[in-house]
């Protein structure tokens, strides 16, 4: 079952803070974060595989609370280059291997 | 160190046709997972390839089929083509570690059904 993504959209400008959510029903193994730039393939930023734990990647960080199914990426102190769509990508313990992905949130950050 | 290679880049095809899209991994990575992402949409897991056997398949009619070879590359097949099947085809390869993975995608083929 597809991870709900939110917001699904969000405008920053140079400097500022944003939260993007990912939501899933099923018990999950592990969350991917991906960036993806118009016209160009997904680029892999960061997996949280136990609950609780941060990875950071640049300024970009991410949180799994595994009880409650649900991950955050964190964009502080937002930079141009992090505009783009970031996608959430969820393995579940029972189809490991078998990756879902959100809807995904669209991310502009303005000088 | 080269990534994921796609072929071919963009490729027309007509409704009912068969088509074959193929994958080089990055080296190093035994795994190789295919999705299709349609315009404005997430990528959609078709199927994943790990020492030549379909390990895991997502919500995709036997018209998606795959094939992995001893080196690890992949190639997807689609039979009797619907124009629905327009999309970007991406394939991504997959490192694991003993506590880490990560998952790379290629550049994708860009699949136009008329």
């Amino acid at each position: 079952q597809q991870p709900v993504q939110s917001p699904q959209a969000v405008i920053l400008r140079e400097g500022e803070d944003a939260v993007i959510n990912c939501s899933s029903s099923k018990a999950l193994y592990s969350v991917h974060w991906y960036r993806q730039k118009h016209g160009e393939a997904p680029v892999f930023l960061m997996i949280l595989l136990k609950g609780g734990e941060q990875k950071g990647h640049d300024k970009i960080s991410a949180s799994f609370n595994e009880k409650k199914q649900q991950s955050s990426l964190y964009l502080t102190a937002s930079q141009l280059s992090y505009s783009g769509t970031y996608f959430c990508g969820t393995e579940s313990r029972d189809s490991w291997g078998k990756f879902q992905f959100g809807a995904g949130t669209q991310v502009v950050v303005t000088p | 160190d080269a990534g994921v290679t796609q072929s071919p880049t963009h490729l027309i095809k007509t409704r009912g046709q068969q088509v074959t899209l193929r994958c080089s991994p990055k080296s190093g990575h035994d795994t190789v997972s295919w999705y299709q992402q349609a315009l404005g949409q997430g990528p959609q897991f078709i199927f994943q390839y790990y020492e030549e056997e379909e390990r895991q398949r997502g919500n995709f009619p036997d018209r998606f089929s795959g094939h992995q070879f001893p080196n690890y590359s992949s190639e997807l097949n689609v039979n009797a083509l619907l124009l629905g099947d327009s999309a970007l085809y991406l394939c991504a390869s997959t490192w694991r570690g003993l506590a880490y993975y990560e998952q790379y995608f290629g550049p994708g083929t860009r699949l136009t059904v008329t």
